[in-house]
């Protein structure tokens, strides 16, 4: 059972060209969902941290959102370094002892000049 | 706050032989974490260490791979007899008390022939 998906697998975007990047989970108890930007051959690189349902978080142009049962990535007018995977994980107080992240697939996000 | 730093970054072996990787996490991250991750997925969960003691093992981690923190500060993680679907990234992370969010090394690529 897939506890953490991630949609699209890929994005191919116009620099400008604003979209969303969907973590959808099924996970109960929920102590936070996080997500990371990973370069490749690089390690993840941590983005936001979303606690409860309604809460948003931004920095620079990501906006981060999150409801009861999926969060999302807004990008808004892309540019070419915002080019990476985009992975989202979760940590739940269901999964084991809650102390490991589930991590999504990610989606790769490439935008075009 | 220099961040997670791994040893070596790149790693070529033959099937069965043993190899052994370092970990440094942040300098007052108690919390200690050693993820894998394959090419085109997310990372997967290995191990888990809250100071010296060794918490979690993720049933992925068999009799081949062993860990230890023996000060409660760096951490070694050891996989004998490497296989060829040993090949992955092996990422560390760590994290403070006060705080969720896990910070990311830049990962071994182990590449087994």
């Amino acid at each position: 059972e897939d506890q953490v998906t991630q949609s699209p697998e890929a994005l191919r975007l116009q620099e400008g060209e604003s979209s969303s990047l969907n973590c959808s989970y099924t996970v109960s108890g929920l102590r936070g969902l996080f997500w990371y930007r990973q370069d490749p051959g690089k390690g993840p690189e941590f983005l936001f941290t979303l606690y409860s349902a309604g809460e948003e978080k931004e920095k620079e142009r990501l906006k981060a959102t999150l409801t009861k049962k999926e969060s999302f990535l807004h990008i808004t007018a892309p540019k070419p370094e915002d080019s990476a995977t985009y992975l989202c994980a979760v940590q739940a107080t269901t999964l084991n002892t809650g102390n490991q992240f589930y991590f999504g697939t990610g989606t790769s996000l490439t935008v075009i000049p | 706050d220099t961040g997670v730093s791994q040893d070596p970054r790149h790693k070529i072996t033959k099937r069965g032989q043993n190899v052994t990787f370092r970990c440094d996490p942040i300098s007052e991250h108690n919390r200690l974490y050693w993820y894998r991750q394959t090419l085109g997925q997310g990372p997967e969960f290995l191990t888990y260490f809250q100071n010296e003691a060794q918490l979690e093992k993720s049933r992925l981690l068999s009799d081949r791979f062993s860990a230890e923190r023996p000060k409660g500060s760096f951490s070694t993680l050891e996989i004998q007899r490497t296989e060829q679907g040993d090949s992955a990234m092996y990422l560390c992370a760590s994290r403070g008390t006060a705080q969720y969010e896990q910070y990311f090394g830049p990962g071994t690529r182990l590449t087994v022939t």
